[in-house]
């Protein structure tokens, strides 16, 4: 199968503490985006690369956020010194730029968080 | 900036019966916009598109117009079946690069397609 990955696919992690999720993009697509769901909500855009440059982050990534996509294939988001406010379930999608403004991106399963 | 609001839901019909799920938008510029659909225990999968104003964009029987005069994206289908049990995603995108290039996403309508 050719789809997004992401892993793990849950994480119960205690307040404080470190996590790191990865996030495999379809095979030719150069483009990867990070949002974040939490329960009743439409996902919120976080970040996203171009390749592996980080072309945008909004200002929900907080200074606790980072994230990477080393030699522009697969990626990592990590939250420093996790807050129960970080529970949520964080999605992963990649697409083509060059399918121009309409590209369709492709979303993973995401990624559900627990802080406690 | 952007915004994309959706009816609440959830919304509960009879199977066979006529659907529209009303999505309207704010934007800046010249979005292209996406109906997105994620059934349960599934991942967020394109439903359809449109990317200029008075584009349908169709599929699985389901249709949407993209109407710039009034801003909005509805989501229609004739005659739902109890497979389109789900929950329903409006979202725009920016062209310009202004801005971020995620998408914008509405709140969800649940539906609910009673047999």
């Amino acid at each position: 199968d050719t789809g997004v990955s992401q892993n793990p696919r849950h994480k119960i992690t205690k307040r404080g503490q470190n996590v790191t999720f990865r996030c495999d993009p379809i095979s030719e697509h150069n483009r990867l985006y990070w949002y974040r769901q939490t329960l009743g909500q439409g996902p919120e855009f976080l970040t996203y690369f171009q390749n592996e440059a980080q072309l945008e982050k909004s200002r929900l990534l907080s200074d606790r956020f980072s994230a990477e996509r080393p030699k522009g294939s697969f990626s990592t988001l990590e939250i420093q010194r996790t807050e129960q406010g970080d529970s949520a379930m964080y999605l992963c999608a990649s697409s083509l730029s060059s399918e121009g403004f309409g590209e369709t991106q492709y979303f993973g399963p995401g990624t559900r968080l627990l802080v406690l | 900036g952007d915004s994309v609001t959706q009816m609440e839901g959830p919304v509960t019909l009879s199977e066979e019966a006529f659907l529209t799920i009303n999505c309207t938008y704010t934007a800046t510029g010249y979005p292209s916009l996406f109906w997105y659909v994620q059934y349960p225990g599934e991942g967020l999968q394109l439903l359809l598109k449109a990317t200029k104003a008075d584009d349908k964009g169709s599929n699985k029987g389901f249709e949407a117009t993209y109407r710039k005069e009034t801003t909005s994206f509805h989501l229609e289908k004739g005659s739902v079946q109890v497979s389109d049990s789900a929950v329903y995603f409006c979202a725009l995108k920016e062209r310009s690069g202004g801005g971020a290039d995620g998408l914008t996403f509405g709140k969800g309508t649940h539906l609910i397609i009673q047999p």
